[in-house]
C-alpha cells in the first residue's frame, strides 16, 4: 500500500505562499494523490487531486514531481483562515481503502 | 441534497454499553467509510464498504461492526463499549464508478464519550 509522509507542522506568513509537500515514494501507477484540510474538528474538506499532471482549482495548486514519489500543495496566497490540519493520502488496496496519515498542521500568521 | 448525515452528533455511554451510529448519504454513492479521530490525532480507518452487501476492514476495526443492506445506509455497531472508544467518528462517502473525482464527502462527526 502506497503510505504518505508529511512534515508534522509549518508556519506561513499571511499572503504568502505555503508550500506543503508530501512525499509518496511507493505510489501505483494508478493511483490519485488527494489533498484534504481539517479546520478545527470538522470533517475533512476536499482540497484537490491529481495523477500525474499539475493541478489547479480555485483553492489551490497541486505540483506532482515526473517520477510521481513525490507532490506539493501550494496555497498561493495564505490567510489566518487556512490554518489547518492538511492530509495527503494516495488511494490504497485497490483504490478503495482510503487511509489518512498524521498530516501537516499549518500555522498561518500574521 | 442533504449530503451525508450522521447521528447522533453527541453520546455518552457508560463502559459495556452498546450503540449503533447511523450514517446515510443521499447522493447514490456506492462507497462508504467509518473513520474515528482521537483528540490530536489523524483519522483511522475502520471499516469501508465499496456496494450493497460488501464491506471490508480498515485500519482499526477491533471492537466495531458494521453492515450494508442498503447504497444509502452504513451503520457502525459499538459492542461492549470501552474508554479507549472515546473518540468523534466520521462517516464518508465517494463514487469514483461514475466517474466522478473521488472527492470524499464528510459528515459532521458523532462525538462519543465511553465512561
Amino acid at each position: 500500500d502506497a503510505k504518505t509522509t508529511q512534515p508534522p507542522s509549518m508556519d506561513c506568513a499571511e499572503g504568502r505562499a505555503a508550500n506543503l509537500p508530501c512525499n509518496h515514494s511507493t505510489i501505483s501507477g494508478n493511483e490519485y494523490v488527494y489533498w484534504y484540510r481539517q479546520i478545527h474538528s470538522q470533517g475533512p474538506q476536499y482540497i484537490i487531486h491529481g495523477l500525474k499532471n499539475n493541478e489547479t482549482n480555485e483553492m489551490a495548486s497541486l505540483i506532482i514531481t515526473e517520477d510521481r514519489k513525490s507532490s506539493t500543495l501550494i496555497l498561493p496566497h495564505a490567510t489566518l483562515r487556512d490554518t489547518a490540519v492538511y492530509y495527503c493520502i494516495v488511494l490504497t488496496g485497490g483504490g478503495n481503502k482510503l487511509t489518512f496519515g498524521t498530516g501537516t498542521q499549518l500555522k498561518v500568521e500574521l | 441534497n442533504a449530503g451525508v448525515t450522521q447521528t447522533p452528533k453527541f453520546r455518552i455511554l457508560k463502559i459495556g454499553q452498546s450503540m449503533t451510529l447511523q450514517c446515510a448519504q443521499d447522493m447514490n454513492h456506492n462507497y462508504m467509510y467509518w473513520y474515528r479521530q482521537d483528540p490530536g490525532m489523524g483519522l483511522k480507518l475502520i471499516y469501508y464498504s465499496v456496494g450493497a452487501g460488501i464491506t471490508d476492514k480498515g485500519e482499526v476495526p477491533n471492537g466495531y461492526n458494521v453492515s450494508r443492506s442498503t447504497t444509502e445506509d452504513f451503520p457502525l455497531r459499538l459492542e461492549l463499549a470501552a474508554p479507549s472508544q472515546t473518540s468523534v467518528y466520521f462517516c464518508a462517502s465517494t463514487d469514483r464508478d461514475r466517474g466522478h473525482t473521488g472527492e470524499l464527502f464528510f459528515g459532521e462527526g458523532s462525538r462519543l464519550t465511553v465512561l
